[in-house]
């Protein structure tokens, strides 16, 4: 059964770069032609795709956040990575890592998900 | 792009049947069969309960169920149980090879 670990600082300065790791256990990141996605969740609101990688290549980012993010994967180490950069205090969000469920072609969704990582940007 | 429009919240007696509406347009859920839902407890990650309009995950109860009709999807609890509260969240993969998310409902027993 494939697990997801999250790691990363719960704390990140405002204008920096918010950087995420999702170590993958019970499964290979590079077989199975999964999308790996982060997804975030504002407190005390719903949920918002941040974006996913497929087959290591190519990407795919929520229009609104594209031109900060990038996702990444390290298949060596079994990881993927967000990284979100010049960080605001809107930034301030739970952030989870997520496997799509591999039903259909698009990555759409998720039944694998990580414990969640706070992060606060603070000032 | 805009989140799905969902009610801020649903209640019902316990064995009751409550829906969930989730409201997009032609981009997403009107054009895609690759409606999801999820349930989320209070300090839990998401939990898959529908995927692709009407269909359910291995282990999921079968008192969940999906449809579609034009713009909007919905989510039917049958028989209404004290663990079914929780928020719920619809998603749709969209038109522009991106996914789009609900903006949440809060589901309670009266």
């Amino acid at each position: 059964q494939v697990q997801l670990q999250q790691s990363g600082p719960g704390l990140v300065k405002s204008s920096q770069t918010l950087s995420l790791t999702c170590t993958v256990s019970g499964g290979s990141i590079s077989t199975g032609g999964y999308y790996w996605s982060w997804i975030r969740q504002h407190p005390e609101k719903g949920l918002e795709w941040i974006g996913h990688i497929f087959y290591s290549e190519s990407t795919y980012y929520n229009p609104s956040l594209k031109s900060r993010v990038i996702i990444s994967v390290d298949t060596s180490k079994n990881q993927f990575f967000l990284k979100l950069n010049s960080v605001t205090a809107a930034d301030t969000a739970v952030y989870y890592c997520a496997k799509d469920a591999g039903y259909g072609d698009y990555g759409d969704a998720f039944d694998i998900w990580g414990q969640g990582t706070m992060v606060t940007v603070s000032s | 792009q805009s989140a799905l429009t969902q009610p801020a919240s649903v209640s019902g007696s316990p064995g009751q049947s409550i829906t969930i509406s989730c409201t997009g347009t032609s981009s997403d859920v009107g054009g895609s069969n690759y409606v999801s839902w999820y349930q989320q407890h209070p300090g839990k990650a998401p939990k898959l309960v529908i995927y692709e309009v009407k269909n359910r995950p291995s282990g999921v109860s079968n008192h969940f169920s999906g449809s579609k009709s034009g713009n909007t999807a919905s989510l039917t609890i049958s028989g209404l149980q004290a663990e079914d509260e929780a928020d719920y969240y619809c998603s749709s993969y969209t038109s522009n090879s991106t996914i789009v998310f609900g903006t949440g409902t809060k589901v309670s027993g009266l």
